[in-house]
């Protein structure tokens, strides 16, 4: 089991150019997560996705951010124009749903962190 | 909605002495229960989880977390620390959301220091 997979581990751009994170969660898993760290904020969900379907996207912050799932072995996340206040750790997390309510504890990547200057 | 509070930002303890990391969380609906663990550039770990029957949930590395319902609290403890436990501690909650699915979500976590 390779775990959660994202790249690029790291990430530095400029302010209005297009920047896209990349996730492979663990085979199996049907549920992906994205999340975003910062000191302020901590730790915020911005999307999931169940079996590919965007199940709940009200944690994206703005419309400059979007979130595909093209199949059950990828996802991008997708910052255009980005803004310096975008810095921040990205991590995709994946789980299994089992139907019921309960989704099995995430597993999680070791994040991107994007720095836009 | 579900919320989580970790009333500490940074717990600083000296090696080999014992270690409470606090959690409060509220929710309308029956709950899940999660502690995450954090070593620097890396991503969350599951430490130990509560889902149902005992309240006293065993983790991994020595570290253990006590349900109580009624002060709707999930505080981590673990007896003698090491200086390798030094981290972020995320305590998290987990509820069924309206859309049907469950969804996490996590406190500001609690920085772990722990000197010689």
């Amino acid at each position: 089991d390779a775990g959660v997979i994202q790249s690029p581990r790291h990430e530095v751009t400029e302010m209005g150019q297009e920047v896209t994170l990349r996730c492979k969660p663990i085979s199996g898993h049907n549920s992906l997560f994205w999340y975003r760290q910062t000191m302020m904020r901590g730790l915020e969900l911005l999307i999931y996705f169940n079996n590919n379907v965007p199940i709940d996207d009200s944690g994206m912050p703005e419309d400059r951010f979007s979130a595909k799932m093209p199949n059950a072995s990828f996802s991008t996340l997708k910052i255009q124009p980005s803004e310096p206040r975008d810095s921040a750790v990205y991590f995709c997390a994946s789980s299994l749903n089992s139907g019921q309510g309960y989704n099995s504890p995430l597993h999680f990547g070791n994040g991107t962190r994007l720095t836009v200057t | 909605a579900q919320s989580v509070t970790q009333l500490d930002s940074q717990v600083p303890v000296f090696e080999e002495a014992p270690v409470e990391l606090r959690c409060n969380y509220s929710s309308s609906v029956s709950v899940y229960l999660f502690w995450y663990v954090q070593y620097p550039n890396q991503g969350l770990q599951l430490l130990l989880k509560y889902l149902s029957g005992s309240t006293l949930v065993k983790g991994i590395n020595g570290f253990e977390a006590e349900f109580n319902k009624s002060q709707t609290s999930f505080h981590l403890r673990k007896p003698s620390v090491h200086i390798s436990d030094t981290a972020e501690y995320f305590c998290a909650v987990s509820g069924l959301q309206l859309s049907g699915y469950s969804t996490l979500t996590f406190g500001k976590g609690t920085m772990l220091l722990v000197s010689p």
